[in-house]
C-alpha cells in the first residue's frame, strides 16, 4: 500500500536548470495537487488537477508546469529554476474513497543555488 | 474566500501539561476543517477532521478539537503533552465551492519541555 509517492526526496539544482518532480498515487484518486512549504507560510497550493487531462492553477503557479496524462501520475516541472523556488514540495491526492481527507507524499527537498 | 489563522508560531509546554493550539478560520459557508501534524523531515499526517458531524472531534494520539461556529474557531487540544508530541501542527480549511482545495495556516511549532 504505497499511497502517494514522490521522487526525488532531495535535489540540488543550479539556477536556470530544469527538472521534474514526480508524483504517483495508487489509490485511484481523482484529485491531485502540489504544494510548496516555506517557513512561516504553511503550505501553498501551486497547481492541482481534478482528473486526467484537467489541471488548474493554485495560489503560487508561476515558474511551474504540470500535466495529468493518467490518473496515477502528476509531475511538477520547473522549466528554469530560480533560488526563490528553494522549498519543500508536497504532492497530495484525494478521492471519493477518502472522503474529504487529503493524503500527502513524504516531500521533496529542493535547493536552487 | 477561505483563510486560516493560527495564533502563535511557537508554543512551548511542559511534559504532562495541557496542549492548546489555536486556529481561526474565515469561510462563507460551513467548512471542512483539518489538523495535520508534521514531524521533522517528514510529510503531513492527518490528526483529525471536522466535516459537519459532531462538533467535538477526536483524533489520533489523544488529540481533539472543537468546532465553534460562533467563534469561527477549531482549536486543537490534548490534556497531557508527551515528548513525542513535539512537531509542527497545521490547521487547514476546505470548502466545496472551492473544489475542496485545502488552505493552510502558517503552522505552529510545538515544543515539549521535560
Amino acid at each position: 500500500n504505497a499511497g502517494v509517492t514522490q521522487t526525488p526526496k532531495f535535489q540540488v539544482l543550479k539556477t536556470g536548470q530544469s527538472m521534474t518532480l514526480q508524483c504517483a498515487q495508487d489509490m485511484n484518486h481523482e484529485y491531485m495537487s502540489w504544494y510548496r512549504q516555506d517557513p512561516g507560510m504553511g503550505l501553498r497550493l501551486i497547481h492541482y488537477s481534478v482528473g486526467a487531462g484537467i489541471t488548474d492553477q493554485g495560489e503560487v503557479p508561476n515558474g511551474y508546469n504540470v500535466s495529468r496524462s493518467t490518473t496515477e501520475d502528476f509531475p511538477l516541472r520547473l522549466l528554469s529554476a530560480a533560488p526563490s523556488q528553494t522549498s519543500v514540495y508536497f504532492c497530495a491526492s484525494r478521492g471519493q474513497s477518502s472522503g474529504n481527507t487529503i493524503y500527502f507524499g513524504e516531500g521533496s527537498w529542493l535547493t536552487v543555488v | 474566500a477561505q483563510s486560516v489563522t493560527q495564533l502563535g508560531s511557537h508554543v512551548s509546554v511542559s511534559e504532562g501539561a495541557l496542549v492548546l493550539l489555536r486556529c481561526n478560520y474565515s469561510s462563507s459557508v460551513p467548512p471542512y476543517l483539518f489538523w495535520y501534524v508534521q514531524y521533522p523531515n517528514q510529510g503531513l499526517q492527518l490528526l483529525l477532521k471536522y466535516t459537519s458531524a459532531a462538533t467535538l472531534v477526536k483524533g489520533i494520539n489523544g488529540f481533539e478539537a472543537e468546532f465553534k461556529k460562533s467563534e469561527t474557531s477549531f482549536h486543537l487540544t490534548k490534556p497531557s503533552a508527551h515528548m513525542s508530541d513535539a512537531a509542527e501542527y497545521f490547521c487547514a480549511v476546505s470548502e466545496p465551492e472551492y473544489g475542496n482545495k485545502l488552505v493552510f495556516g502558517a503552522g505552529t511549532i510545538l515544543r515539549v519541555k521535560s
